[in-house]
């Protein structure tokens, strides 16, 4: 089954305790990306990649790493995470086609991450 | 200002109404235009993708691009109770921006039977 998972589901944790979420996809797509969303604030895109190695900042990077080592695999990490990071987040991934195929994008179940 | 701008609602509605979500933005670049569905506590799934202005049409829904206008739509005919989640609309560039979308904040969508 073609699908983007995501470890853990949920996340409770203190401040300043590093923490790494993965997410992995089964559908050999290019580009994978990281979302965080609140309410009111919508779904906004803290890291996108698209490809191994190839990484660049969405809108929201302060506090998160992402890292793309190999092309299923798109880990994002919180070095010292604080409580403005408590969210919802979604991992996502979208094939490298011709035109709006590209903007097609696959979401993970998402992680409840909540950070005392 | 924020670059797509939509209506969080809630909206509820009757089954069997017509249902109209909105969103403008603020970027004249963007060039392809999307919807998701979130059904709670799930990730979104794309319902429908246009490029550029006009219409288009798949089964119930029909999203609509206004660019000179900058503003899309997204409109459901004969609403079902399961049509119930939370519409998301999405914009991207055109040039290489695959994978970076902008999200307006989602519209929260109750069909009562």
């Amino acid at each position: 089954e073609a699908q983007v998972t995501q470890n853990p589901r949920y996340l409770i944790t203190v401040t300043g305790k590093k923490l790494t979420v993965t997410c992995s996809q089964n559908m050999n797509h290019e580009y994978m990306s990281w979302y965080r969303q609140d309410p009111g604030l919508g779904l906004r895109q803290i890291y996108y990649s698209m490809n191994v190695e190839v990484t660049d900042k969405g809108d929201v990077p302060e506090g998160y790493k992402v890292s793309r080592k190999e092309k299923r695999n798109f880990p994002l990490i919180l070095e010292s995470p604080s409580p403005n990071q408590t969210s919802l987040y979604f991992c996502a991934s979208s094939f490298r086609g011709l035109g709006g195929t590209r903007y097609t994008q696959y979401f993970g179940p998402g992680t409840r991450l909540t950070v005392l | 200002q924020k670059e797509v701008e939509q209506d969080p609602g809630p909206l509820s509605v009757p089954e069997g109404a017509i249902v109209s979500l909105n969103c403008t933005y603020s970027n004249s670049a963007f060039q392809y235009f999307m919807w998701y569905r979130q059904y709670s506590r799930k990730g979104p799934e794309l319902l429908m993708y246009t490029y550029s202005s006009g219409n288009k049409e798949d089964g119930r829904f029909t999203a609509q691009v206004d660019k000179s206008s900058k503003y899309i739509s997204l409109f459901i005919r004969d609403s079902q109770p399961s049509d119930s989640a939370t519409y998301l609309c999405a914009m991207s560039l055109s040039y290489n921006q695959g994978g970076k979308l902008i999200f307006g904040q989602g519209t929260e969508l109750s069909v009562k039977p």
